[in-house]
Protein backbone atom coordinates (compact mmCIF):
# COMPACT_ATOMS: atom_id res chain seq x y z
CA UNK A 1 0.00 0.00 0.00
CA UNK A 2 1.35 2.84 -0.98
CA UNK A 3 1.68 5.91 1.51
CA UNK A 4 0.72 9.66 1.30
CA UNK A 5 2.44 10.91 -0.98
CA UNK A 6 3.60 14.99 -1.36
CA UNK A 7 5.44 17.22 -4.00
CA UNK A 8 7.57 18.55 -3.50
CA UNK A 9 9.53 17.91 -0.92
CA UNK A 10 11.10 21.57 -0.60
CA UNK A 11 10.22 24.78 -2.35
CA UNK A 12 12.15 28.23 -1.80
CA UNK A 13 9.89 30.77 -3.27
CA UNK A 14 10.57 34.92 -2.84
CA UNK A 15 8.03 36.57 -1.12
CA UNK A 16 4.83 37.84 -2.97
CA UNK A 17 4.78 34.82 -5.17
CA UNK A 18 2.59 31.98 -5.31
CA UNK A 19 3.20 28.28 -4.51
CA UNK A 20 0.99 25.29 -4.46
CA UNK A 21 1.53 22.09 -2.56
CA UNK A 22 -0.01 19.19 -3.33
CA UNK A 23 -0.93 15.78 -1.58
CA UNK A 24 -1.94 12.27 -2.78
CA UNK A 25 -3.66 10.25 0.16
CA UNK A 26 -3.27 6.82 0.72
CA UNK A 27 -6.31 5.51 -1.81
CA UNK A 28 -9.73 4.79 -0.03
CA UNK A 29 -9.03 7.31 2.20
CA UNK A 30 -11.88 9.92 2.38
CA UNK A 31 -10.52 12.26 5.77
CA UNK A 32 -7.34 14.62 4.12
CA UNK A 33 -5.48 16.73 6.78
CA UNK A 34 -3.48 19.30 6.45
CA UNK A 35 -0.99 20.62 9.37
CA UNK A 36 1.75 23.00 9.04
CA UNK A 37 5.03 23.09 11.36
CA UNK A 38 6.70 26.17 12.31
CA UNK A 39 10.05 27.22 13.19
CA UNK A 40 10.56 23.94 15.53
CA UNK A 41 7.27 24.82 17.38
CA UNK A 42 4.45 22.47 17.48
CA UNK A 43 2.84 20.99 14.54
CA UNK A 44 -0.56 22.79 13.91
CA UNK A 45 -3.86 21.61 12.38
CA UNK A 46 -4.96 23.53 9.10
CA UNK A 47 -7.85 21.93 7.85
CA UNK A 48 -9.72 18.81 7.20
CA UNK A 49 -11.54 17.22 4.09
CA UNK A 50 -14.02 14.80 4.16
CA UNK A 51 -14.43 12.87 0.68
CA UNK A 52 -13.94 16.48 -1.56
CA UNK A 53 -15.67 18.85 1.26
CA UNK A 54 -14.23 20.98 3.77
CA UNK A 55 -15.23 19.55 7.48
CA UNK A 56 -13.42 21.87 9.43
CA UNK A 57 -10.95 24.41 7.91
CA UNK A 58 -10.86 26.87 11.20
CA UNK A 59 -6.78 26.51 11.54
CA UNK A 60 -6.61 28.39 8.65
CA UNK A 61 -4.35 31.23 8.93
CA UNK A 62 -5.98 34.21 6.64
CA UNK A 63 -6.98 34.13 3.48
CA UNK A 64 -3.65 33.96 1.22
CA UNK A 65 -4.34 29.97 2.42
CA UNK A 66 -6.74 28.04 -0.31
CA UNK A 67 -7.11 24.41 0.01
CA UNK A 68 -8.92 22.15 -2.85
CA UNK A 69 -9.25 18.71 -2.91
CA UNK A 70 -10.53 17.40 -6.11
CA UNK A 71 -13.06 14.86 -7.03
CA UNK A 72 -12.16 13.64 -3.24
CA UNK A 73 -8.71 12.18 -4.40
CA UNK A 74 -5.83 14.27 -4.23
CA UNK A 75 -5.65 17.72 -2.13
CA UNK A 76 -3.57 21.11 -2.94
CA UNK A 77 -2.52 23.68 -0.64
CA UNK A 78 -2.15 27.83 -2.52
CA UNK A 79 -0.25 30.37 -0.73
CA UNK A 80 -0.80 33.48 -2.43
CA UNK A 81 1.24 35.55 -2.08
CA UNK A 82 3.52 34.20 0.15
CA UNK A 83 5.06 35.81 3.13
CA UNK A 84 8.26 35.56 5.48
CA UNK A 85 5.47 33.66 8.42
CA UNK A 86 4.67 31.07 6.15
CA UNK A 87 8.13 29.09 6.06
CA UNK A 88 8.15 26.29 7.80
CA UNK A 89 6.91 22.76 6.94
CA UNK A 90 3.68 21.64 5.47
CA UNK A 91 2.39 17.99 6.30
CA UNK A 92 -0.65 16.14 5.10
CA UNK A 93 -2.53 13.10 6.61
CA UNK A 94 -4.72 10.57 5.79
CA UNK A 95 -7.06 8.36 7.51
CA UNK A 96 -9.77 5.81 6.27
CA UNK A 97 -14.13 6.47 6.04
CA UNK A 98 -15.44 6.97 9.71
CA UNK A 99 -13.73 8.43 12.60
CA UNK A 100 -10.64 6.84 13.87
CA UNK A 101 -8.14 8.16 15.84
CA UNK A 102 -4.84 7.13 14.28
CA UNK A 103 -3.78 8.57 10.71
CA UNK A 104 -0.89 8.50 8.48
CA UNK A 105 0.87 11.21 7.37
CA UNK A 106 3.30 12.12 4.78
CA UNK A 107 6.63 13.63 4.56
CA UNK A 108 5.79 17.23 4.02
CA UNK A 109 6.60 19.87 2.09
CA UNK A 110 9.50 22.17 3.62
CA UNK A 111 8.85 25.54 2.33
CA UNK A 112 10.93 28.64 2.67
CA UNK A 113 9.77 32.29 1.81
CA UNK A 114 12.71 34.54 1.66
CA UNK B 1 -3.05 29.66 23.71
CA UNK B 2 -0.89 26.23 23.46
CA UNK B 3 -2.96 23.65 24.62
CA UNK B 4 -0.63 20.80 24.96
CA UNK B 5 2.59 21.88 26.54
CA UNK B 6 5.79 19.15 26.50
CA UNK B 7 9.02 19.17 28.27
CA UNK B 8 11.82 18.96 27.64
CA UNK B 9 12.68 20.02 24.38
CA UNK B 10 15.46 18.01 24.53
CA UNK B 11 16.72 14.83 26.03
CA UNK B 12 20.42 13.13 25.85
CA UNK B 13 20.64 9.94 27.13
CA UNK B 14 23.29 6.87 26.78
CA UNK B 15 22.07 3.42 25.39
CA UNK B 16 20.15 1.16 27.99
CA UNK B 17 18.46 4.60 29.32
CA UNK B 18 15.10 5.10 30.12
CA UNK B 19 14.56 8.79 28.36
CA UNK B 20 10.92 10.34 29.94
CA UNK B 21 9.56 13.22 27.74
CA UNK B 22 6.20 14.89 29.56
CA UNK B 23 3.02 16.46 28.20
CA UNK B 24 0.33 18.53 30.26
CA UNK B 25 -2.81 19.32 28.90
CA UNK B 26 -5.43 21.84 29.61
CA UNK B 27 -9.04 20.65 27.97
CA UNK B 28 -10.45 18.40 29.81
CA UNK B 29 -12.73 16.98 26.57
CA UNK B 30 -9.51 15.21 25.52
CA UNK B 31 -10.38 11.40 25.17
CA UNK B 32 -7.29 10.13 23.13
CA UNK B 33 -3.40 11.11 23.43
CA UNK B 34 -1.02 9.58 21.29
CA UNK B 35 2.29 9.92 20.60
CA UNK B 36 4.54 10.57 17.37
CA UNK B 37 8.38 9.74 16.16
CA UNK B 38 9.32 11.50 13.52
CA UNK B 39 12.29 10.64 12.01
CA UNK B 40 14.30 13.09 9.66
CA UNK B 41 12.97 13.81 6.55
CA UNK B 42 9.80 11.58 7.38
CA UNK B 43 6.47 12.35 8.32
CA UNK B 44 5.22 11.84 12.43
CA UNK B 45 4.09 8.20 12.98
CA UNK B 46 2.12 6.97 15.38
CA UNK B 47 4.18 5.12 17.92
CA UNK B 48 1.39 4.13 21.16
CA UNK B 49 -1.73 5.75 22.22
CA UNK B 50 -3.85 5.87 25.44
CA UNK B 51 -7.55 7.08 26.24
CA UNK B 52 -8.05 8.60 29.69
CA UNK B 53 -9.68 5.20 31.07
CA UNK B 54 -6.44 3.83 31.53
CA UNK B 55 -3.77 5.06 33.60
CA UNK B 56 -0.71 2.87 31.44
CA UNK B 57 -0.03 1.60 28.34
CA UNK B 58 2.45 -0.72 27.31
CA UNK B 59 4.00 -1.67 23.80
CA UNK B 60 7.17 -3.23 23.83
CA UNK B 61 10.12 -0.68 24.95
CA UNK B 62 7.38 1.91 25.22
CA UNK B 63 5.13 3.22 27.90
CA UNK B 64 3.07 5.86 28.33
CA UNK B 65 1.47 6.70 32.26
CA UNK B 66 -1.34 8.76 32.27
CA UNK B 67 -2.74 11.00 35.35
CA UNK B 68 -6.24 12.36 34.32
CA UNK B 69 -6.84 14.45 37.59
CA UNK B 70 -3.26 16.09 37.35
CA UNK B 71 -4.07 16.34 33.05
CA UNK B 72 -0.38 15.08 32.76
CA UNK B 73 0.47 11.95 30.33
CA UNK B 74 4.39 10.85 29.55
CA UNK B 75 6.55 8.60 27.43
CA UNK B 76 8.65 6.06 29.05
CA UNK B 77 11.15 4.08 26.78
CA UNK B 78 12.90 1.39 28.34
CA UNK B 79 16.25 0.20 26.87
CA UNK B 80 16.63 3.17 24.82
CA UNK B 81 18.85 2.55 21.74
CA UNK B 82 20.50 4.99 18.95
CA UNK B 83 17.79 4.15 16.88
CA UNK B 84 15.29 5.69 18.97
CA UNK B 85 16.88 9.17 18.57
CA UNK B 86 14.24 11.06 16.74
CA UNK B 87 11.69 13.86 17.93
CA UNK B 88 8.74 12.99 19.78
CA UNK B 89 5.49 14.47 19.75
CA UNK B 90 2.71 14.44 22.45
CA UNK B 91 -0.60 15.05 20.46
CA UNK B 92 -4.38 15.21 22.08
CA UNK B 93 -7.86 14.76 20.39
CA UNK B 94 -11.18 14.79 20.90
CA UNK B 95 -14.19 12.81 19.03
CA UNK B 96 -16.02 15.93 18.67
CA UNK B 97 -13.65 17.43 16.54
CA UNK B 98 -13.61 15.05 14.10
CA UNK B 99 -9.96 13.33 15.31
CA UNK B 100 -8.07 17.01 14.70
CA UNK B 101 -5.23 16.50 16.36
CA UNK B 102 -3.54 19.22 18.92
CA UNK B 103 0.10 18.55 19.55
CA UNK B 104 2.90 19.40 21.61
CA UNK B 105 6.11 21.20 20.49
CA UNK B 106 8.34 18.40 20.18
CA UNK B 107 11.07 16.38 22.26
CA UNK B 108 14.50 15.72 20.18
CA UNK B 109 15.87 12.52 21.41
CA UNK B 110 19.35 11.64 20.78
CA UNK B 111 20.48 8.44 22.57
CA UNK B 112 24.12 8.33 21.98
CA UNK B 113 25.87 4.49 21.79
Amino acid sequence: EAGVTQFPSHSVIEKGQTVTLRCDPISGHDNLYWYRRVMGKEIKFLLHFVKESKQDESGMPNNRFLAERTGGTYSTLKVQPAELEDSGVYFCASSQTGFVYGYTFGSGTRLTVV
Amino acid sequence: QQQVKQSPQSLIVQKGGIPIINCAYENTAFDYFPWYQQFPGKGPALLIAIRPDVSEKKEGRFTISFNKSAKQFSLHIMDSQPGDSATYFCAASMRISGSRLTFGEGTQLTVNP
